[in-house]
């Protein structure tokens, strides 16, 4: 079955870059997602990236996506403190209609 | 926000109770899907309903039912309560019914069972 696979930390100062990892396991994804979750609140989609893409740039979210190696990334520039959340990626595709497997979130922390 | 209204935010119960929950979609949106988050199971689809008729079905126990009406409004209903039933409940909807329809999630309704 579908895999979804991200480390549960990052800390970065703020003003730098960050970069958060996911990593998947079904080949047959369609789309790949980042999604945003503050303390207490919803899921906020960020962006997204089709699977025939490598690269997918909106404003200081830059997501790269290597399909060979089944790894997908999401950076963020400038990071600021307002960027401090769990980062949530997920994938969908064909085979499963479109339900959503997330991977287990990445908790970034901003730090002055 | 992203148009998708939950009702209510919180809510507090007892085992073996019985809830529902509510989710109205945006505007135009004739997909409705549930999700929960809980600790130990992170996030995970329970299902999905198109136009009133159901889609898609994941790991939703069989005490979990949900409907989606005319209005296209869904309600998630969870029976027998037990506590590891506590978790965020999200609902989300899309456009379409497909893997390329963008979702958009609710604000969660918060279950906590005592």
């Amino acid at each position: 079955g579908e895999d979804v696979e991200q480390s549960l930390f990052l800390s970065v100062r703020e003003g730098d870059s960050s970069v958060i990892n996911c990593t998947y396991t079904d080949s047959s994804s369609t789309y790949l997602y980042w999604y945003k979750q503050e303390p207490g609140a919803g899921l906020q989609l960020l962006t997204y990236i089709f699977s025939n893409m490598d690269m997918k740039q909106d404003q200081r979210l830059t997501v790269l996506l290597n399909k060979k190696d089944k790894h997908l990334s999401l950076r963020i520039a400038d990071t600021q403190t307002g960027d401090s959340a769990i980062y949530f990626c997920a994938e969908s595709n064909t085979g499963t209609a479109s339900k959503l497997t997330f991977g287990t979130g990445t908790r970034l922390q901003v730090t002055l | 926000d992203s148009g998708v209204t939950q009702t209510p935010k919180h809510l507090i119960t007892a085992t073996g109770q019985r809830v529902t929950l509510r989710c109205s979609p945006r505007s135009g949106d004739l997909s409705v899907y549930w999700y929960q988050q809980s600790l130990d199971q992170g996030l995970q689809f329970l299902i999905q309903y198109y136009n009133g008729e159901e889609r898609a079905k994941g790991n939703i126990l069989e005490r979990f039912s949900a409907q989606q009406f005319p209005d296209l409004h869904s309600e998630l209903n969870l029976s027998s309560l037990e506590l590891g039933d506590s978790a965020l409940y999200f609902c989300a909807s899309s456009v379409g019914q497909g893997a390329t329809d963008t979702q958009y999630f609710g604000p969660g309704t918060r279950l906590t069972v005592l």
